[in-house]
């Protein structure tokens, strides 16, 4: 079956460091999701993609995040600087039509 | 702006029981859906069930079941002989009916299942 996947599981870094995400969305899913998990929270979007366009990046961070789906397949997500609050589980998602598949996410901790 | 409320933070179950996880939501549209996500420990979100805002028969997946009540904006999972592997972070959610509309999360309820 096929899945999301996302890189790394597990992040550790220091604040002011920089950070970068990577997630391979299902084959031929044109819209690709970039949420935020806080630890006893729901997840929150920080980006959406329709292929290699953004769609909503109204909650990014746009001073110290980015996102990029450049061929529009895989995409990255960086943080620079990291800062303490960024601490959090980050989730990728892809979807062809209604439903959205969730990929393991990637547990970052800012020290 | 729609909101999602999930005003039980934690549930227990005894196995081979039933439980019902509340979840209550807010928006002006009419045509929407609506989810519960499971989110085991260390594992990803997967999706349990679905409800679509038009329909007035409530969805049914093997063991989960939803009771909504549109009018009062309410979407409950019930869990019917709960087994071990229920045990994890529920989550609903609830999505505009456009096009690849983003999700809006509760914030859970984390669900355990006693021998």
């Amino acid at each position: 079956e096929a899945e999301v996947a996302q890189s790394p599981r597990y992040k550790i870094t220091e604040k002011s460091q920089a950070v970068a995400f990577w997630c391979d969305p299902i084959s031929g899913h044109a819209t690709l999701y970039w949420y935020r998990q806080i630890l006893g929270q729901g997840p929150e979007l920080l980006v959406q993609f329709q292929d290699e366009s953004v769609v909503d990046d109204s909650q990014l961070p746009k001073d110290r995040f980015s996102a990029e789906r450049l061929k529009g397949v895989d995409s990255t997500l960086k943080i620079q600087p990291a800062e303490l609050g960024d601490s959090a589980m980050y989730l990728c998602a892809s979807s062809l039509n209604d439903e959205q598949f969730f990929g393991p996410g990637t547990r970052l901790t800012v020290l | 702006a729609q909101t999602v409320t999930q005003s039980q933070p934690e549930m227990s179950v005894q196995e081979a029981e039933t439980v019902t996880l509340s979840c209550t939501y807010d928006t002006s549209e009419s045509d929407y859906y609506l989810f519960w996500y499971k989110q085991p420990p260390s594992r990803q979100m997967i999706l349990v069930i679905r409800q679509e805002a038009y329909k007035q028969q409530n969805a049914t997946e093997n063991r989960f079941s939803v009771n909504f009540q549109k009018a009062a904006k309410s979407f409950s999972l019930k869990i019917s002989d709960s087994q071990l592997g229920d045990a994890a972070m529920y989550f609903c959610a609830y999505r505009f009916s456009g096009t690849a509309s983003k999700l809006t999360f509760g914030t859970g309820t984390r669900l355990q299942v006693m021998l």
